[in-house]
C-alpha cells in the first residue's frame, strides 16, 4: 500500500539551510506536496510540485524531486525561527482508489535555534 | 472568507459519552475530508465526502460517523466515545470532484481547519 516516509525531527541554526527529506511509494503520483503545521493550527499548503518537474523554487522555498528514487525533499534557505514547525509531505494516490484522500507522512518537526 | 471553520475548538467528554463535531467551508469546495493527529502516526483520514450526498470511510473509520449536510457542512459524530479516540481532529476541504478514474489527475490542495482538540477521560 501507498506509505510516505519522513525524518521525524531536523534541529538548524538561524540563518543556515533546512533540508527536509521524504520517499513515497506511489509511483503515479502526479502531484506531491509539502504542507506546514505551526503549533496549534491547522495545515497549510506551502508548495507542491507537478511529477513531470524536477525542480520547483519559490523565494526561499526549493522543492527537488527525484521520481526514479520517490524521493522528494524541501529546502528552506536562510531559515528562521518563524520557521519552526512541523512539515508534512503528501502525495496523492491513485484516483480510482475508494477510501483514501493525501496520504500524508507523519511530519518532520523542525526546531531552528538563533 | 473564513475558510475552513471547525467547532469546538476544545471538548472533554466522559467515556461513553457522544458528540458531534461540526465543520463548514464557504469556498464552495466539493470535497470534504475528517483526519485525526496523533503523536508519532501523523494525519489519518478518517472518513471523506467527495460530493454533497457521498460519504466514504477513510483509513481510521471505526467508531465514528459523518454527515454530509449539504455542500459547505460535514460533521463527524462519536456515538460512545472511547479513550483511543483521544486525538487532535481536523477537517479539510478540496475542490476535487469525483474520481474520473485518471490516477493523480487532479491537484488535491487542502484547506484545513484549526482543529478540535478532543480529550476522552
Amino acid at each position: 500500500g501507498e506509505d510516505v516516509e519522513q525524518s521525524l525531527f531536523l534541529s538548524v541554526r538561524e540563518g543556515d539551510s533546512s533540508v527536509i527529506n521524504c520517499t513515497y511509494t506511489d509511483s503515479s503520483s502526479t502531484y506531491l506536496y509539502w504542507y506546514k503545521q505551526e503549533p496549534g493550527a491547522g495545515l497549510q499548503l506551502l508548495t507542491y510540485i507537478f511529477s513531470n518537474m524536477d525542480m520547483k523554487q519559490d523565494q526561499r522555498l526549493t522543492v527537488l524531486l527525484n521520481k526514479k528514487d520517490k524521493h522528494l525533499s524541501l529546502r528552506i534557505a536562510d531559515t528562521q525561527t518563524g520557521d519552526s514547525a512541523i512539515y508534512f509531505c503528501a502525495e496523492s494516490p491513485r484516483a480510482n482508489q475508494a477510501g483514501t484522500a493525501l496520504i500524508f507522512g507523519k511530519g518532520t518537526t523542525l526546531s531552528v535555534s538563533s | 472568507n473564513a475558510g475552513v471553520t471547525q467547532t469546538p475548538k476544545f471538548q472533554v467528554l466522559k467515556t461513553g459519552q457522544s458528540m458531534t463535531l461540526q465543520c463548514a467551508q464557504d469556498m464552495n469546495h466539493n470535497s470534504m475530508y475528517w483526519y485525526r493527529q496523533d503523536p508519532g502516526m501523523g494525519l489519518r483520514l478518517i472518513y471523506y465526502s467527495a460530493s454533497e450526498g457521498t460519504t466514504d470511510k477513510g483509513e481510521v473509520p471505526n467508531g465514528y460517523n459523518v454527515s454530509r449536510l449539504n455542500k459547505r457542512e460535514f460533521s463527524l459524530r462519536l456515538e460512545s466515545a472511547a479513550p483511543s479516540q483521544t486525538s487532535v481532529y481536523f477537517c479539510a476541504s478540496s475542490s476535487r470532484s469525483r474520481w474520473t478514474g485518471k490516477p493523480g489527475a487532479t491537484n488535491e490542495k487542502l484547506f484545513f481547519g484549526s482543529g478540535t482538540q478532543l480529550s476522552v477521560l
